[in-house]
């Protein structure tokens, strides 16, 4: 089975510009989440999905966004990008478990 | 929210020697969570704990949770430099919200 699947891996956008990241959970896993991870610190937590309905966000602007598909993969979109923007956006699917399997990242870099 | 202080920030070790990163919070916690973050890679979960006072073991790292439930430790015993990374504690709340510490780095030196 594969397992959490992001792409683009990585991306170089322009300040201002909007951005779309895509994720795709691990095969029978319906709750997608996402995460920030700027260089040196932990992941922040910024969307979880489940069953296509939002179920919790995280301390972030209205620019960002996400939603869930009925296949259970997810785009996470991010409106007037600024240099702050830029970091390694993770994605990560979970069932019954707390467990979190997280996809290799989103490497965002915004110039 | 919850949230956890995580130390060290940084900690160099011998290739052979012992390891140890504490995660401490102020308010009492229903489970905690570690993962472990290679270089250029994502974060990969190793253990939850959710009982006071419970220890568990995968090979030689030994993951505690207090008997308070207000702090955690993970200790990796004769380091290899394949222990190299970043060690996270984090938090599992509603929703599956996960709330990470600021993790510790380990560089292991051969």
């Amino acid at each position: 089975d594969a397992g959490v699947t992001q792409s683009p891996t990585h991306l170089i956008k322009t300040r201002g510009q909007h951005v779309t990241l895509r994720c795709s959970p691990i095969s029978g896993h319906k709750s997608v989440s996402w995460y920030q991870q700027v260089l040196g610190q932990g992941p922040q937590f910024i969307f979880q999905y489940y069953e296509k309905e939002e179920r919790g966000r995280g301390n972030f602007p209205d620019r960002f966004s996400a939603r869930q598909f009925p296949n259970y993969s997810s785009e996470l979109n991010v409106n007037a990008l600024l240099l702050g923007d830029s970091a390694l956006y993770l994605c990560a699917s979970s069932e019954a478990t707390d467990e979190a399997f997280f996809g290799q990242g989103t490497r965002l870099t915004v110039v | 929210g919850q949230q956890v202080m995580q130390i060290p920030q940084y900690q160099h070790v011998q290739e052979g020697e012992d390891f140890t990163t504490y995660c401490n919070s102020s308010t009492t916690l229903s489970n905690i969570q570690w993962y472990k973050q290679r270089p250029g890679g994502h974060p990969v979960f190793l253990i939850q704990l959710v009982k006071s006072g419970e220890v568990k073991k995968q090979k030689r790292l030994t993951f505690q949770f207090g008997e308070a439930k207000k702090n955690s430790s993970l200790h990796i015993t004769a380091t290899q430099t394949t222990d190299v990374g970043t060690y996270f504690c984090a938090l599992s709340g509603s929703a599956r919200q996960l709330t990470f510490g600021s993790g510790t780095q380990l560089t292991v030196l051969p």
